[in-house]
């Protein structure tokens, strides 16, 4: 059982560039988000997902995209990459609201 | 945005002794209390967690405490071992919202 697979697990991107982290859950959690860890710091909700077809913003989304067009993937897009963007990005689900979030193991990002 | 205050921000405690760490919040209606257990270049992951109508759950050497006058729950890691060496986060959790993270406890158990 993978739980929640990240993609890619390190990049580098120059300012102004695009990416798409990719997530991905085998447990049929209707429940996905995105998270931001700075070092050192706690982690920061940029966008949560209730089931396919319906995201909300969380306390950071601004600087990123989201999509959920089925149950399984939950891709965050970043536009115009900035270096305030350099950070490790976590994404989780869960199989309810509040229940125990199962963590990818994160992607590193740098934006030089 | 609920706030939480976790502390100390790090924690230094020999191999044996036990480790406490503190999380306290505004909201009076939280409707369940989690922590998270993050090791280097992991993800962080489901420690423990207790409900507001009990106040103290243990399993094995991690217990977690409630003290509903003062708005806070701790975390007691007993018999701390190296192995416990790892970043430590409260989540509480209000129905109708997301979790929110403290900002964490660095825990290093010293052999």
């Amino acid at each position: 059982n993978a739980g929640v697979t990240q993609t890619p697990k390190f990049r580098i991107l120059k300012i102004g560039q695009s990416m798409t982290l990719q997530c991905t859950q085998d447990m049929n959690h209707n429940y996905m988000y995105w998270y931001r860890q700075d070092p050192g710091m706690g982690l920061k909700l940029i966008y949560y997902s209730v089931g396919a077809g319906i995201t909300d913003k969380g306390e950071v989304p601004n600087g990123y995209n989201v999509s959920r067009s089925t149950t399984e993937d939950f891709p965050l897009r970043l536009e115009l990459a900035a270096p305030s963007q350099t950070s490790v990005y976590f994404c989780a689900s869960s199989s309810r609201e509040g229940g125990g979030y199962t963590f990818g193991s994160g992607t590193r990002l740098t934006v030089v | 945005q609920q706030q939480v205050k976790q502390s100390p921000q790090s924690l230094i405690v020999q191999k044996g002794g036990i480790s406490i760490i503190n999380c306290a919040y505004e909201n009076t209606a939280f409707d369940y209390f989690p922590w998270y257990q993050q090791f280097p270049g992991k993800g962080p992951a489901l420690l423990i967690a207790i409900r507001p109508d009990v106040s103290e759950k243990k399993e094995g050497r991690f217990t977690i405490s409630f003290n509903k006058s003062a708005k806070q729950f701790s975390l007691h890691i007993m018999d701390s071992q190296p192995g416990d060496s790892a970043t430590y986060f409260c989540a509480p959790w209000v129905a109708g919202n997301k979790l929110t993270f403290g900002g964490g406890t660095r825990v290093l158990v010293k052999p």
